[in-house]
């Protein structure tokens, strides 16, 4: 149980454009997904919360409106790089959360690059 | 808000012998503490967690503990493998349920 799944696994795209990932949580719902972002080498960086039904919740430093989040039901959260750029390019990471309780689940990751 | 400070940052050791890995949290009201394992390119596995409630939970070859009092909690793996060569995270949520994560420690298993 608690299977979390993300898609494209890589991508990908030209300066400039857009580019949309999905997260889905396959055997369970999910009030709250979490997506991140994680350079080489490094630990996770939270990028925002994202909860079913409303806005989601920008960390600090986060642009809100280059990085769209959209929680359309308890199963699928997607984000949108928009107007990405080389800096960008990155491995983003999805994780959902069944029960509030603390547990994430993470999914398989977006190798994401900018060219 | 919640800081998790992890050590050591690489660790290296002979198989069969025992790893740990420390981390130390802030706020005294995290209630749960994950431990993750990231293979290289890929996906954090949840591999072990405890709850504030207990001060030791095992499965199998790994184990963690955690002193409230102090504010530390730690991974151990006993009898280690090559397969268990891979990066560790520790975790604790901060007032709003996010994880806050550790910098990771680089765990290699020399056969």
């Amino acid at each position: 149980g608690a299977v979390v799944s993300q898609h494209p696994s890589r991508v990908i795209c030209k300066s400039g454009t857009s580019v949309k990932i999905e997260c889905r949580s396959l055997d369970f719902q999910a009030t709250t997904m979490f997506w991140y972002r994680q350079f080489p080498k490094q630990s996770l960086m939270l990028m925002a919360t994202s909860n079913e039904g409303s806005k989601a919740t920008y960390e600090q430093g986060v642009e809100k409106d280059k990085f769209l989040i959209n929680h359309a039901s308890l199963t699928l959260s997607t984000l949108t790089v928009t107007s990405a750029h080389p800096e960008d390019s990155s491995f983003y990471i999805c994780s959902a959360s069944p029960s509030g309780g603390g547990e994430q689940y993470f999914g398989p990751g977006t190798r994401l690059t900018v060219t | 808000g919640e800081n998790v400070e992890q050590h050591p940052s690489t660790l290296s050791v002979q198989e069969g012998d025992s790893a740990v890995i420390k981390c130390t949290y802030s706020d005294s009201a995290s209630n749960y503490f994950p431990w993750y394992k990231q293979e290289l390119g890929k996906r954090p596995q949840l591999i072990i967690d405890i709850r504030s409630n207990v001060g030791e939970k095992k499965d199998q070859r790994i184990a963690v503990t955690l002193n409230k009092t102090a504010k530390h909690f730690s991974l151990h793996i006993t009898e280690t493998q090559p397969e268990d060569s891979a990066v560790y995270f520790c975790a604790a949520p901060d007032s709003s349920y996010k994880l806050i994560f550790g910098s990771g420690t680089r765990l290699l298993v020399r056969p």
